[in-house]
């Protein structure tokens, strides 16, 4: 069983488009999170969730908006897409710090 | 806040040791962890220290952390081709979050 999975893997979209990109855990973390993967392979967070409340909102566009139904799931979703949110983007959940932080398989958005 | 940072690459011949370093500003990170990305991959958790300790071996990895100069490295001993890949460095700030480095390209080598 896939600790955390996202979906789709690759997305392939016109700028102007919106789309989402979900994200399920089944390891019964509290805290969830995204990441941003740039060409240069720099990682940095943009959201996390806690109990589906929202902890961090790093400066990231408004376009960009996270959505936790329940403490297994959040979702991603990016209105109005440009060429500059090509990028990976990764789902990450943690329980406490001893057991650091499980990544899933990311999702390459490739805006043309 | 938080800044952590790597060496960019790092080139080594099959069979020596690779040692990645990294350093850190916020010394009161209390965990450390070293992730690992091969290519197309997502990040894989290497191993991890906790803030009191020097050093962690794990198999052919041993982390040394030096937390006076806030230096923490990774060692991969008998490095093998499919140690090729990028090692982040990642401390933890504010509200938890995960800092990373830039990353460091590992090259091996025959």
């Amino acid at each position: 069983d896939t600790a955390v999975s996202q979906t789709p893997k690759y997305l392939v979209t016109q700028m102007g488009n919106d789309k989402s990109i979900k994200c399920e855990q089944n390891l019964g973390h509290d805290t969830m999170y995204w990441y941003k993967q740039d060409s240069k392979k720099f990682l940095k967070i943009m959201f996390s969730y806690n109990n589906k409340e929202l902890i961090i909102n790093e400066t990231v566009p408004n376009r960009f908006s996270p959505k936790s139904p329940d403490k297994a799931h959040l979702n991603l979703h990016i209105n109005s897409l440009e060429l500059g949110d090509s990028a990976v983007y990764f789902c990450a959940s943690s329980q406490d710090r001893v057991g650091g932080y499980t990544f899933g398989s990311g999702t390459r958005l490739t805006v043309v | 806040g938080e800044d952590v940072e790597q060496s960019l690459f790092l080139s080594v011949r099959e069979g020596d040791s690779s040692v990645i370093n990294c350093t850190y500003t916020d010394s009161s990170s209390t965990y450390l962890y070293w992730y690992k990305q091969e290519p197309g991959a997502g990040l894989q958790l290497l191993t991890y220290i906790f803030s009191n300790m020097d050093m962690k071996q794990d198999q052919r990895l041993t982390v040394l952390l030096n937390k006076k100069d806030k230096h923490l490295s990774l060692r991969i001993a008998d490095t093998q081709t499919g140690d090729s890949a990028i090692y982040f460095c990642a401390a933890v700030g504010g509200y938890n979050k995960l800092i990373f480095g830039a990353g460091t390209r590992l090259a091996v080598h025959p």
